[in-house]
């Protein structure tokens, strides 16, 4: 991996059930990875910030894993609502930087 | 209350022209960033100032100055606009120094159409 990578690039859910997706990263010179939420006609939002190999993180429905040695975030929401629609990026800190994925697009269906 | 401004949000004009976008944080943050979306929807860094100081200038081109009159400000002059500018333009600031823990906050974003 020689970028930030994030899969699927969108995803559809049904109200209710509970999704994951990925965020894949250059596992060398790891710093930290930060997830942020970017609805539609809105700025990104920051989730989470999450440095050491196995941190796991929470914020109400949704939660984030991290494993630097094999350079990978999953992100989960748990029990999916409408209002969790938006775009979930992703990026890693080098040099005083952000480097961000192209996003996975989540859309809840009700 | 806005924490991170922009002005304009919709910018149309001529290739050729000069433009400048306004960018302000209310939010007493040390760092200011700009980024550029590009076609791709990736969000590309091009600057980033702390207490008015440039610390990034991510290999953009010389037509593109970024001015900190003061460290709630970095407004991004634009010279000669090309085809190839357009995009929406983000504004960020951080508390810290640019650290690999602080949070970015963004501005809502600036439309950028060159015809």
């Amino acid at each position: 991996i020689l970028n930030v990578e994030q899969s699927p690039q969108s995803l559809h859910v049904q109200e209710g059930d509970s999704t994951n997706f990925t965020c894949s990263f250059p596992s060398s010179n790891f710093y930290a990875l930060h997830w942020y939420r970017w609805e539609t006609a809105k700025s990104p939002e920051a989730l989470f910030v999450m440095t050491l190999n196995g941190d796991e993180k929470k914020k109400g429905r949704i939660s984030a894993t991290l494993n630097t040695k094999e350079g990978y975030s999953y992100l989960y929401i748990k029990g999916s609502q409408p209002e969790d629609s938006a775009t979930y990026l992703c990026a890693t800190y080098n040099d005083y930087k952000l480097s961000f994925g192209a996003g996975t697009t989540v859309t809840v269906r009700a | 209350d806005t924490a991170v401004s922009q002005t304009p949000k919709y910018l149309v004009t001529q290739m050729g022209n000069d433009k400048s976008i306004k960018c302000e944080q209310n939010l007493g943050h040390d760092t200011m960033y700009w980024y550029k979306q590009d076609s791709k929807k990736f969000l590309k860094i091009m600057f980033s100032y702390n207490n008015k100081e440039l610390i990034i200038n991510e290999t953009v081109p010389n037509r593109f100055s970024p001015k900190s009159p003061d460290k709630a400000h970095l407004n991004l002059h634009i010279n000669s606009l090309e085809l190839g500018d357009s995009a929406v333009y983000f504004c960020a600031s951080s508390q810290g120094p640019a650290g690999r823990t602080d949070t970015q906050y963004f501005g809502p974003g600036t439309r950028l159409t060159v015809l």
